[in-house]
């Protein structure tokens, strides 16, 4: 049974257009979003987070949309950059529970 | 700079062989994790620590086991590894209170085969 899904396995996108990546959730006591970036021989590591009492949030070329209806968020990077390149893991946890659910990830590849 | 470290970042073992992988933070973080991650999988969580509160996914086998003997190191035991259990581990840590309580913190992970 997984909570978290991420659909896409893989997304090219050319350098300098939007990159959109999208997450979709089945638990409705998640309350928190994060996505996570990772390189390969890495660990993930934090790219931004929203929680559920926002359906936006942004941090310079990163903007995470959250539709708590349809139970989808979404990660846009404009304009995406060849070092943005990476595997994009999108995780969620329950209010008062540390723990994340994570999802499959998408691989992401900037095309020069 | 402070972080997540594992070591060691590769290790083989042979079927049965009884495996420790080691992880140490600097973050000073009083909750602490170890997931399991196959390829093209998510990353599951095996067990994490609270302090030194021990707290164990349900679904985590037995063969798994963990220490921690003190806030900043942490261990995962494989006492029998079969060829099911080659994967990558990857050990995190989070601040147990505060507005980024979610925000878990990765190290880059211990890949493990298994002969």
């Amino acid at each position: 049974d997984q909570q978290v899904k991420q659909n896409s396995p893989s997304l090219s996108v050319q350098e300098g257009r939007i990159s959109i990546l999208n997450c979709d959730y089945t638990n409705s006591m998640f309350d928190y979003f994060l996505w996570y970036k990772k390189y390969p021989a890495e660990g993930p590591t934090f790219l931004i987070s929203i929680s559920s009492i926002k359906d936006k949030n942004e941090d310079g070329r990163f903007t995470v949309f959250l539709n708590k209806s349809a139970k989808h968020l979404s990660l846009h990077i404009v304009p995406s950059q060849p070092g943005d390149s990476a595997v994009y893991f999108c995780a969620a946890s329950e209010f008062g529970n540390e723990k994340l659910t994570f999802g499959t990830g998408t691989r992401l590849t900037i095309i020069p | 700079d402070a972080m997540v470290i594992q070591n060691p970042r590769y290790q083989v073992t042979q079927f049965g062989k009884p495996v420790t992988l080691s992880c140490s933070q600097t973050l000073n973080h009083n909750v602490m994790y170890w997931y399991q991650q196959k390829s093209s999988q998510a990353p599951k969580l095996l067990f994490h620590y609270y302090d030194k509160d021990f707290n164990n996914e349900a679904d985590t086998p037995d063969n798994f086991q963990s220490r921690r003997p003190n806030t900043s190191f942490c261990f995962l035991d494989i006492r029998s590894p079969g060829l099911g259990d080659a994967a990558m581990y990857l050990c995190a840590t989070s601040r147990d209170e505060g507005p980024k309580v979610n925000e878990q913190f990765f190290g880059p992970g211990t890949r493990l085969t298994v002969l």
